[in-house]
């Protein structure tokens, strides 16, 4: 699976837009960007995941560059339960699906 | 609701005692996975497995064991815990096919081994 690479860690304010950066500059054309996050003490939450076009859910949404490369999780509302660890995984799927590989991710603090 | 579920959620045992940490799901997920974190490791795959009695071995099995008996449980045993395998273990489920790399995840279980 591709490497990512993620800051140790970022700050935003409450009621402000998150963006959080990832780089996956060896991602192959058949490999998914999957973000989950994990607040204190309790398991990891999936949260948005994309191939090539931009995505949106209830959560978050997911910028893919056009070379995918790089992408970008937005939180467009922080609040003060948003922070957590979020960790930016590239999958392959095929004989490797499901196999996760969890990096140090990035330690989102949210202020009032 | 559907939802997946550990017991027990502490644990403490001691060297060379047999451990099995229970997890169960209602999801009907066919893939289930256990996980171990530790500090400045982040999580590691211990096992998982794709049905009922599939198991395969992830980064970090030695030590430990799995088997898959029904479509609800996948129990993880340490054979003989040793203190390295202090640390908090997640189970998680998929579901089979696209969406086979979204995991939902359990609370976890911490376990000491003294």
């Amino acid at each position: 699976d591709a490497k990512t690479t993620q800051p140790t860690s970022m700050d935003c304010a409450e009621g402000r837009a998150a963006n959080l950066p990832c780089n996956h500059s060896t991602i192959s054309g058949n490999e998914y960007v999957y973000w989950y996050r994990q607040i204190h003490s309790q398991g990891p939450q999936y949260i948005i995941h994309g191939l090539k076009n931009n995505e949106t859910n209830e959560m978050a949404s997911l910028i893919i560059t056009e070379d995918r490369k790089s992408s970008t999780l937005i939180l467009p509302h922080a609040t003060l339960r948003d922070t957590a660890v979020y960790y930016c995984i590239v999958t392959l799927g095929g004989t490797s699906y499901g196999k996760l590989t969890f990096g140090q991710g990035t330690i989102l603090t949210v202020h009032p | 609701d559907a939802e997946i579920t550990q017991s027990p959620r502490h644990k403490i045992t001691e060297t060379g005692r047999q451990v099995t940490l229970a997890c169960h799901q209602t999801w009907n997920h066919n893939n289930m996975f256990w996980y171990r974190q530790d500090l400045g490791h982040g999580l590691r795959l211990i096992h998982y497995s794709y049905g009922v009695h599939d198991t395969n071995k992830g980064e970090v099995s030695d030590g430990y064991s799995v088997s898959r008996s029904n479509t609800e449980d996948l129990p993880l045993t340490l054979e003989s815990a040793a203190s390295s395998q202090t640390s908090v273990y997640f189970c998680a489920s998929s579901p089979l096919g696209g969406r086979t790399d979204t995991q939902y995840f359990g609370p976890g279980t911490r376990l000491t081994v003294l």
